[in-house]
């Protein structure tokens, strides 16, 4: 299966400010998603990006395809925005690889 | 339009017994899959239905079976339950398992096996 590595595994940022998020993974992909995983387990959607640039509201995020990596951005940070973001990518069908995850944590 | 629904939300298990999992997929999607999250881990892939039929399989024992229904709903049973079990079990719902496309998740069973 894919291997996939994120980092930092762990931040902590004060409230307004931005970060970048990185996702490295092993092999040729044709699906991708980041999202967020929130205190009750739930993992939100954030975008589904298996090559290019998407944004929405205050994140972005872009997949280098041929590289092998995915960069989240989250500008202007809120506390809201704590928790456990992972990248998924995958290549066969819908099944997708999920690494550890970076942990953020916003502090006001 | 609701989304993936699982059930039960939290459920106690004994070493040793069976336990049945259940997961609706978010409307006008045909493909579940079903992934486990142990504490401080990313979810690993188990398995995926397709037309009533396992198509994929990850890394898991036989211990793990599972269901796909007619109306597209699935269920996941795990049998002679181990500590190593419990986990966080997540349902994920798509359209047309080969081809690439978004998946869309529950908001998971926590399963805790003593």
């Amino acid at each position: 299966g894919i291997q996939v590595e994120q980092s930092p595994p762990d931040l902590i940022l004060q409230e307004g400010a931005n970060s970048t998020l990185r996702c490295n993974f092993s092999d040729s992909v044709n699906n991708l998603q980041w999202f967020h995983q929130n205190p009750w387990g739930q993992l939100i959607n954030l975008f589904y990006i298996p090559s290019g640039t998407k944004q929405n509201g205050r994140l972005s995020a872009t997949t280098v395809a041929t590289e092998r990596y995915s960069l989240l951005y989250i500008s202007s940070s809120q506390t809201t925005d704590s928790g456990v973001y992972f990248c998924a990518p995958g290549n066969t069908g819908n099944q997708f690889y999920f690494g550890t995850g970076t942990s953020l944590t916003v502090i006001p | 339009d609701a989304g993936v629904t699982q059930s039960p939300t939290h459920l106690i298990k004994t070493r040793g017994q069976q336990v049945t999992l259940r997961c609706s997929p978010k409307s006008g999607h045909d493909t579940v899959s079903w992934y486990q999250q142990a504490l401080g881990q990313g979810p690993q892939f188990i398995f995926q239905y397709y037309e009533e039929e396992e198509r994929q399989r990850g890394n898991f024992p036989d211990r793990f079976s599972g269901h796909q229904f007619p109306n597209y709903s699935s269920e996941l049973n795990v049998n002679a339950l181990l500590l190593g079990d419990s986990a966080l079990y997540l349902c994920a719902s798509s359209l047309a398992f080969m081809g690439p496309g978004e998946a869309f998740f529950g908001q998971g069973t926590r399963l805790t096996v003593v």
